[in-house]
């Protein structure tokens, strides 16, 4: 069974560093893409970047580019999302989201989700 | 404001049948397969419709997908009181270099 299993809600402070995970199971990891997909409290999905987990190659959405940082282990079929330095802004819900081949391909598997909450 | 445009809203009563609308450009759905995801309250989104018209495993076949031109549809017959979730529909868009979403429609089974 194909399962993506996302860490715990998290509350931050604002200019804390944080770093959130997604593992897969039940597949080959390292064959299919992870994406990751952000939803801000009351509002739709907006979609963050992807990894190739076999090679790490990496895209992000022009609006995320720099913001944050997707990486992947395939040691341990986990993919992470992180931010250096938070900001209230980054409250919401970020789901990973497993992608066969192609760009326009649909996200067949997702996790239940990270809370994640940036508060002073 | 979302690049793909939903209605915000939709709702019918129990066993009627409805259609959500999903409104692109060349960029997106005219040059790229469409998805539908249903996120039921407080859950993860879930696939519902791929490459425009293609049921996942497990889908019942009371929805449906089409698509024309820059447009896409989602149809769903025999509502059930458990269809009540919001809609997406997504695709990629080589303009932006990214996959797009809709805004979501909320369905409501009256």
């Amino acid at each position: 069974e194909v399962q993506l299993v996302q860490s715990g809600a998290e509350v931050k402070k604002p200019g804390e560093s944080l770093k959130i995970s997604c593992k897969g199971s039940g597949y080959s990891f390292s064959s299919f893409w992870i994406g990751w997909v952000r939803q801000m409290p009351g509002k739709g999905l907006e979609w963050m970047g992807i990894i190739y987990p076999g090679d790490s190659d990496t895209r992000y959405s022009p609006s995320f580019q720099g913001q944050v940082t997707i990486s992947a282990d395939k040691s341990i079929t986990t993919a992470y999302l992180q931010w250096s330095s938070l900001k209230a802004s980054d409250t919401a819900m970020y789901y990973c989201a497993r992608r066969v081949e192609g760009a326009a391909a649909p996200y067949d598997y997702w996790g239940q989700g990270t809370l994640v909450t940036v508060s002073s | 404001q979302s690049v793909l445009t939903q209605p915000p809203s939709v709702s019918a009563a129990p066993g009627q049948k409805v259609t959500i609308s999903c409104s692109g450009s060349t960029s997106n759905i005219g040059n790229n397969s469409v998805s539908w995801y249903q996120q039921p309250p407080g859950a993860a989104p879930k696939l519902l419709i791929y490459d425009n018209t293609k049921r996942p495993s497990g889908i019942p076949d009371r929805f449906s997908g089409s698509k024309s031109g820059t447009s896409a549809t989602l149809g769903i017959t025999g509502l059930q009181t458990g269809d009540e979730a919001d809609y997406y529909c997504g695709t990629w868009d080589g303009g932006l270099n990214g996959v797009v979403f809709g805004g979501g429609t909320r369905l409501t089974v009256l």
